[in-house]
């Protein structure tokens, strides 16, 4: 099954600089790559994707890219605020035969430091 | 707009007791789905739903049943809770498979349960 390994775990920036987390996924037919944002107590909110078809998005201070041929995509963050902070998360969407599943690494908890 | 909530939003309960946590979204979105969030393994899909009366396992399904009898609701339910089912369960939306943004899903605010 699918598999998306997620780095780094942790990652303490100050205000300013940039941010990128990355993540590799097993599964060459995957076709979707969220990252979601998850402050404390709340729920996982979408903030950027992509398509197995583009190879880089980009909205105001986030972007991501996709490298379908090494299977990794990541997540850059310009300017940071403290606001930023929180935890991330990446997922890969599998689909066969009607079926479907996110499959989501293990989180990247992102401190931006005043 | 409500959007996707949950209920209870905190549920203490002992072992070996049935609990049904509940998932309402306002979208009419064709898919729903559970998760659970743990420490150390991120987010793990429990069920989903394509549509009423639809359901499908995903990675963690033992222990839980879901039904789908109206769009709007997905609830889920712990026949008989253990311990280790304890977690923070999520409720999510997306729409269909047709029209742009179709495979963004959207999460509910989340219950946290605990099993003593």
């Amino acid at each position: 099954g699918e598999n998306v390994e997620q780095h780094p775990s942790t990652l303490s920036v100050q205000e300013g600089d940039s941010a990128v987390i990355k993540c590799t996924y097993s599964d060459s037919a995957s076709n979707y790559f969220p990252w979601y944002k998850q402050e404390l107590g709340k729920g996982p909110q979408l903030i950027i994707d992509i398509r197995s078809n583009v190879g880089e998005k980009k909205d105001q201070r986030i972007a991501v890219t996709l490298n379908k041929t090494a299977k990794h995509f990541s997540l850059h963050i310009t300017e940071t605020q403290p606001e930023d902070s929180a935890v991330y998360f990446c997922a890969a969407r599998l689909a066969w035969g009607g079926s479907e599943k996110l499959v989501f690494g293990k989180g990247t908890k992102l401190t931006v430091n005043p | 707009d409500a959007g996707i909530t949950q209920s209870p939003r905190y549920k203490i309960t002992e072992t070996g007791r049935q609990v049904t946590l509940m998932c309402h979204q306002t979208w009419s979105h064709s898919y729903m789905f559970w998760y659970r969030q743990d420490l150390g393994h991120g987010l793990r899909l429990i069920y989903y739903s394509a549509a009423a009366d639809i359901t499908d396992k995903g990675e963690v399904p033992d222990g839980y049943v879901v039904s789908r009898s109206k769009t709007e609701n997905f609830p889920l339910t712990l026949e008989s809770a253990t311990r280790s089912q304890t977690s923070v369960y999520f409720c999510a939306s997306r729409r269909g498979t047709s029209g742009a943004k179709t495979y963004e899903q959207y999460f509910g605010p989340g219950t946290r349960l605990t099993v003593t």
